[in-house]
């Protein structure tokens, strides 16, 4: 596609419930980013992906946020047992190489958890 | 205190006016970027510095690497520049470390 797209671009849950999201990379872009943003607050980086391997996942702020890539092209982040502190928008993001060079964000999703 | 700071964090300005935003940071980079969101949330990548100064129609980018500083320069602003600009660097790997972003509204 054009662009980076990701889905669902709205998402409300429930406390306790898991949510899957998705994000499609430009095509031919090796890397794959993964950031946070909470109301009010910055970015915060999740994990990043070379191919379909993680290199960097050092963001992941607990053991109920997982990833993964498959095909270099789709990824799903995962959810577990979504609390209240998870709500924020998630962004997702490619580039070319993974080398430092400009990053295209996609739209994001809003994450609601009640 | 964050790796990365920007100034001011917010920033209210007249059309046409000459505007600077400033980014410091603590720690050895490969890179600096600047991105631009806008009020429905979009994030656009504006410049990736190494050193030097780029320039695309409008805006400027400057960094210092010796004096861990960047700027960001919109000359002739217009309200169609409002929106918040973040400060990201690459210190190591390819993860970046964001700055808390600089609101700046351009009135008419």
């Amino acid at each position: 596609g054009a662009g980076v797209s990701q889905s669902p671009s709205n998402k409300v849950t429930e406390k306790g419930k898991d949510v899957e999201l998705r994000c499609d990379p430009i095509s031919g872009h090796t890397a794959l980013y993964w950031y946070r943003q909470r109301l009010g607050q910055g970015l915060e980086f999740l994990i990043y992906f070379q191919g379909n391997s993680a290199p960097d996942k050092s963001g992941l702020p607990s053991d109920r946020f997982s990833a993964e890539r498959t095909g270099e092209s789709v990824s799903t982040l995962t959810i577990q047992r979504t609390q209240q502190e998870d709500s924020a928008v998630y962004l997702c993001a490619s580039s070319l190489n993974g080398g430092g060079e400009t990053q295209y964000f996609g739209p994001g999703t809003r994450l609601l958890v009640l | 205190k964050n790796e990365v700071e920007q100034s001011p964090q917010n920033l209210t300005a007249q059309e046409g006016e000459f505007i600077t935003i400033n980014c410091s940071y603590s720690v050895g980079i490969s890179a600096l970027h600047w991105l631009q969101q806008h009020p429905g949330g979009g994030i656009v990548s504006l410049f990736m510095l190494s050193s030097g100064k780029k320039k695309h129609g409008r805006l400027i980018a400057t960094i210092n690497i010796q004096e861990k500083h960047s700027s960001l320069h919109i000359t002739a602003s217009h309200p169609r520049d409002s929106a918040v600009y973040i400060c990201a660097v690459r210190s190591g790997g390819s993860r970046l470390t964001f700055g808390e972003g600089t609101q700046l509204t351009v009135n008419p």
